[in-house]
């Protein structure tokens, strides 16, 4: 089965830090790889994906994550964060085998302090 | 292209009413999937269509709640009867059936069951 994990309930940065927000997946072989931003009272976002390839994938938004199989995890990074970038982050798997559901992580909320 | 929409956007029933949330898919799309939003669960799926055959409604949490797809442009979830532990956001989502692109979300509808 599919699953998700985002370690981190919240994560806190200041305006202009690099920030991280993490994820590992499992799944039965290839993966495909999602992240989307949810801002209040919206629905979710699109911001990048990676499929093959180069192991970074760049975004919306400045936003970029790096795929790494052996430690299965696909975090996502931003050189320097905004206050705008403040919102929910989900992480999310689809199992090329195995059907087309998006599975998600429970998300991240990120919280840019100016 | 309007993007996928949903109705009605917020929802406040009595316990034991019959609900129906509506979702129109961005035209072209032949995946549909509903998912439910809560704080302590995060982002579930519950059930998905391709090609308006349900595929997966292992996620459907009881027999109170239908799903259908009778065309492609348009699709119901229903609970009946609603319980306050239903209260929710539902999203609806939409892509095309290959693995390797992104879901479209609506705006979600915010059920309250009372």
């Amino acid at each position: 089965a599919q699953s998700v994990a985002q370690p981190e309930d919240q994560v806190n940065v200041a305006e202009g830090n690099p920030l991280t927000v993490k994820c590992t997946y499992s799944v039965s072989g290839n993966p495909y790889l999602f992240w989307y931003v949810q801002y209040p009272n919206r629905g979710l976002q699109f911001l990048l994906k990676y499929i093959t390839g180069d192991n970074l994938v760049k975004g919306s938004y400045g936003f970029e994550a790096e795929f790494n199989k052996s430690q299965t995890s696909f975090h996502l990074k931003k050189p320097s964060a905004l206050v705008s970038d403040s919102a929910l982050y989900f992480c999310a798997v689809r199992a090329i085998t195995s059907g087309t559901a998006l599975i998600f992580g429970k998300g991240t909320t990120l919280s840019v302090s100016s | 292209d309007a993007g996928v929409i949903q109705s009605p956007r917020h929802e406040v029933t009595e316990m034991g009413q019959e609900v129906t949330l509506r979702c129109k898919p961005i035209s072209g799309h032949n995946s549909l999937f509903w998912y439910r939003q809560t704080m302590m669960r995060g982002l579930e799926l519950l059930i998905y269509f391709n090609n308006n055959v349900p595929i997966d409604d292992s996620g459907m949490p009881e027999d109170r709640f239908s799903a259908k797809m009778p065309n492609a442009s348009f699709s119901t979830l229903k609970i009946q009867p609603s319980e306050p532990r239903d209260s929710a956001v539902y999203f609806c989502a939409s892509s095309t059936s290959t693995g390797i692109t992104e879901a479209f979300f609506g705006q979600g509808t915010r059920l309250t069951v009372v």
